[in-house]
Formats: structure tokens, C-alpha cells, sequence
């Protein structure tokens, strides 16, 4: 099975700058997640999406960043415009359904870094 | 709320030796507990959950975790370090009962010396 497939794997980008990441989820997968992870931590997650609809996303910052999943598959993650402290690996993942025990499925992310 | 502590940023074990990564949470209710394996470059790769059941739960690679509880404790194990095992692992909870968020621990870095 084709894992959760990421592009592009690297950018560098000036700050105020605007970048797009996009992310194709495992085959038959409903529940789709972005999650940030700086340098040192753990994944924080952005937004969870159940098919086309936002499950969650209490912890995107909705004044700079935008994601969308239009048809339910392929998603996008926006930053507009780009600050300093955005540097990070940003990481796709997937799941066959939302559920508590359901484990994720990772792509390799994307490293973004700020100038 | 939901926490993870993964108080050893680094472990270093002889190769052959046993492994221990250690993890413990905090959740309201009861967990559903994870552990993550990260290559340099790579995204994470699932190792092993606990849903319920038996403490002792199997996953990838040999690994294994013991849930405790009391303690509130889920240590991923294995009884003979690899060089290949060199990696990132994080532990990640997520509460039964309430939000689907994993929320994932700072990482804990293990080498493995030959």
C-alpha cells in the first residue's frame, strides 16, 4: 500500500513570504491531519479533517494559515504570510476513520525554512 | 487535559543490551496509548498501541510496552538493542472519551552503541 505521500520535502522561503504544502493521504483514508513539529518537540497538531470537513482546528493560527481539503482526499496547507518562528517540519498524516484507536499513518513532511 | 512526559531526552544502551524509553501521561478518562519511532528526514512510523486488555502489548521490530495504571506509566521495551533501533521515539496519548488529538511527548533520542 502507497504510504501518505508529502511534497515538496524542503522550502526556504523569506519571512512575509507565502508557501503551500500539499499532502495525498493513504487510499480509502477519511480522517486526514496536519500537525507542526519544531525542532526539539513533539507534533502539535494544526487541523483534523473527517472526509472535507474540519474536525478540529483550534490550534491553527487562522490569521497566517489556511488548509483545505476540497474533495475529500488531496489536502493543502497555507501559510500566508510566513514569521520566523513558522520553521518547521510539517507533517501529513492519515487514518482510515476517526476514532480513539486508530493509529496514524505519516508521510515524511515537509521542512520549511524561514529566512 | 491531556499530557506526556517522556523524561529522558537521551538513552544510550550497548548494543544487545536491553532498551528501555520511558513514558508516562495524564488523561481524564481512560487511554489510548502510542509509541512512534522517527528516522532523521522520515515522518513517524507507528510502532504499538494499547487499547485495553493485556498490559503487555507487542508491536513492531520487537518492541514492547508495558501499561501500568498506577503509575500511569507506558515504557516501550525491547530485550536486545540494534544499532538499526538509533532513532526518535515518541509516546502519544490520546483520552477515550473525549478529543481525537494525539498529543505527543518532546521525544526521546536513543542510540545504540556497538
Amino acid at each position: 500500500e502507497a504510504g501518505v505521500a508529502q511534497s515538496p520535502r524542503y522550502k526556504i522561503i523569506e519571512k512575509r513570504q507565502s508557501v503551500a504544502f500539499w499532502c495525498n493521504p493513504i487510499s480509502g483514508h477519511a480522517t486526514l491531519y496536519w500537525y507542526q513539529q519544531i525542532l526539539g518537540q513533539g507534533p502539535k497538531l494544526l487541523i483534523q479533517f473527517q472526509n472535507n470537513g474540519v474536525v478540529d482546528d483550534s490550534q491553527l493560527p487562522k490569521d497566517r494559515f489556511s488548509a483545505e481539503r476540497l474533495k475529500g482526499v488531496d489536502s493543502t496547507l497555507k501559510i500566508q504570510p510566513a514569521k520566523l518562528e513558522d520553521s518547521a517540519v510539517y507533517l501529513c498524516a492519515s487514518s482510515f476513520r476517526t476514532g480513539g484507536n486508530q493509529p496514524q499513518h505519516f508521510g515524511d513532511g515537509t521542512r520549511l525554512s524561514i529566512l | 487535559a491531556q499530557s506526556v512526559a517522556q523524561p529522558e531526552d537521551q538513552v544510550n544502551v550497548a548494543e544487545g543490551n536491553p532498551l528501555t524509553v520511558k513514558c508516562t501521561y495524564s488523561v481524564s478518562g481512560n487511554p489510548y496509548l502510542f509509541w512512534y519511532v522517527q528516522y532523521p528526514n522520515r515522518g513517524l512510523q507507528f510502532l504499538l498501541k494499547y487499547i485495553t486488555g493485556d498490559n503487555l502489548v507487542k508491536g513492531s521490530y520487537g518492541f514492547e510496552a508495558e501499561f501500568n495504571k498506577s503509575q500511569t506509566s507506558f515504557h516501550l521495551k525491547k530485550p536486545s538493542a540494534l544499532v538499526s533501533d538509533s532513532a526518535l521515539y515518541f509516546c502519544a496519548v490520546r483520552d477515550k472519551t473525549g478529543a481525537n488529538n494525539l498529543f505527543f511527548g518532546t521525544g526521546t533520542r536513543l542510540t545504540v552503541i556497538p
